[in-house]
Parts: C-alpha cells; structure tokens; sequence
C-alpha cells in the first residue's frame, strides 16, 4: 500500500513555544490531507482538512490561529501548533487518500510540559 | 445522534472463536465503510472497506453492510491475542469533502488465550 511518513514521532515540548509536524506522502501525490487529533481513549477527531495550494478547512472548534496547517506541495502538508499548552497534549494523525483507502502516518505522541 | 456509533466494549472472546463487531451511522447517504484496527499508542491500520450492500470476505474477517438498517459489522474467525486492539468503524464523506472519514468511538477487544 502507499506509505504516508509522519515525523516527529513524538515531541516534548515547554509550554508556549511551538511545534510543527511534518506529513509526507511518499510514493503518490495528494492534494488533500486530514489531520486528526485523538486524546487518550478517545477516537480520532478530524481537526482538519489541508488542501495543496490553498486553505485548509477546519472544523468547527478548532482554532485556526493555533493550529495552523501548510500544504506547499503535492506530498508535505505540515501541522504547526502554535503557543502550545499541555491541554494539547494529544496523539496528532495525519493522513492521505488514495482512490479508496485512507493511509495514515505513524502518528506525533505530543506532551506540551 | 452520533454519526457514527459502536459499542465501547471491552469485548472479550476466547482464542479461536469469532469476535464480531458492530456499528450503526445516522447518514443514509453515506456509501463507503471502513474498518480499521489500532493498536496502542499507534496509528490505525485498514483492515477493509465496504461500499455495496452484503458481505466481503478477506481472510479471517468479513465486513457486512446493511443500507437499509444502517449498519455495518466486522466478523473476525477464528481470533487470536494478535487481534486484541482497538477496532474502528468509519465512514466516508463525499462531495466537496470527499476522503474525510468520520471515526465511531471504537470498541476494544481482547481475545484471551
């Protein structure tokens, strides 16, 4: 299957400083991306949709100052967020579709301390 | 009513027997499903998808569809403790958000030896 790379794995990071996570696709091109956002035991939570050469699309709830979503090319969207507190702390997801599959990266484990 | 809903468990079945999960969605115009499993602390993985109505059969697990009653499941056979995780349902939205898939809560599994 087609293989999404999703770096860092994980980040520790001081309250109020920011983090940015990198989503590739590697063997394939595509031009939208979803980030989700899942707390411990919960499901995943699409925050949202990263479109290449325009805005991103978020869903409602999330702040779209904070988390802010970059989508320069065919095969990078990045995921910065922004002045991090640790009620962010969260599992981060992103991931591509290709014809009818969902492929996910691994996954960022953030801490905000 | 949640878009998407299953049962949170904790389901529990013995070594060798069939686990079978299940999920029910709002959307009747939805079309596609996925069942996804997870592991902890790491991204979901595709097990299968469904799109028509009936029973599609990949090795030890069937996914079955039913448009009419909205609902949509998993049969695993013969489980094993390598199948213990958490099991996603998900569906897919069209149109304009075309790829956003809208995640139920999950239900956990165990299988016990």
């Amino acid at each position: 299957g087609a293989v999404v790379s999703q770096h860092p794995s994980w980040v520790i990071c001081k309250s109020g400083t920011s983090v940015k996570i990198e989503c590739r696709s590697l063997d394939f091109q595509a031009t939208t991306m979803f980030w989700y956002r899942q707390f411990p035991k919960q499901s995943l939570m699409l925050m949202a949709t990263s479109n290449e050469g325009s805005k991103a699309t978020y869903e409602q709830g999330v702040e779209k100052d904070k988390f802010l979503i970059n989508h320069a090319s065919l095969t990078l969207s990045t995921l910065t967020v922004t002045s991090a507190h640790p009620e962010d702390s969260s599992f981060y997801i992103c991931s591509a579709r290709l014809r009818f599959e969902a492929f996910f990266g691994q996954g960022t484990r953030l801490t905000v301390v | 009513q949640k878009e998407v809903e299953q049962n949170s468990g904790p389901l529990s079945v013995p070594e060798g027997a069939i686990a079978s999960l299940n999920c029910t969605y709002s959307d009747r115009g939805s079309q596609s499903f996925f069942w996804y499993r997870q592991y902890s602390g790491k991204s979901p993985e595709l097990i299968m998808f469904i799109y028509s109505n009936g029973d599609k059969e990949d090795g030890r697990f069937t996914a079955q569809l039913n448009k009419a009653s909205q609902y949509v499941s998993l049969l695993i056979r013969d489980s094993q403790p390598s199948d213990s995780a958490t099991y996603l349902c998900a569906r897919i939205a069209g149109g304009t958000s075309y790829g956003k898939l809208t995640f139920g809560q999950g239900t956990i599994l165990t299988v016990h030896p």
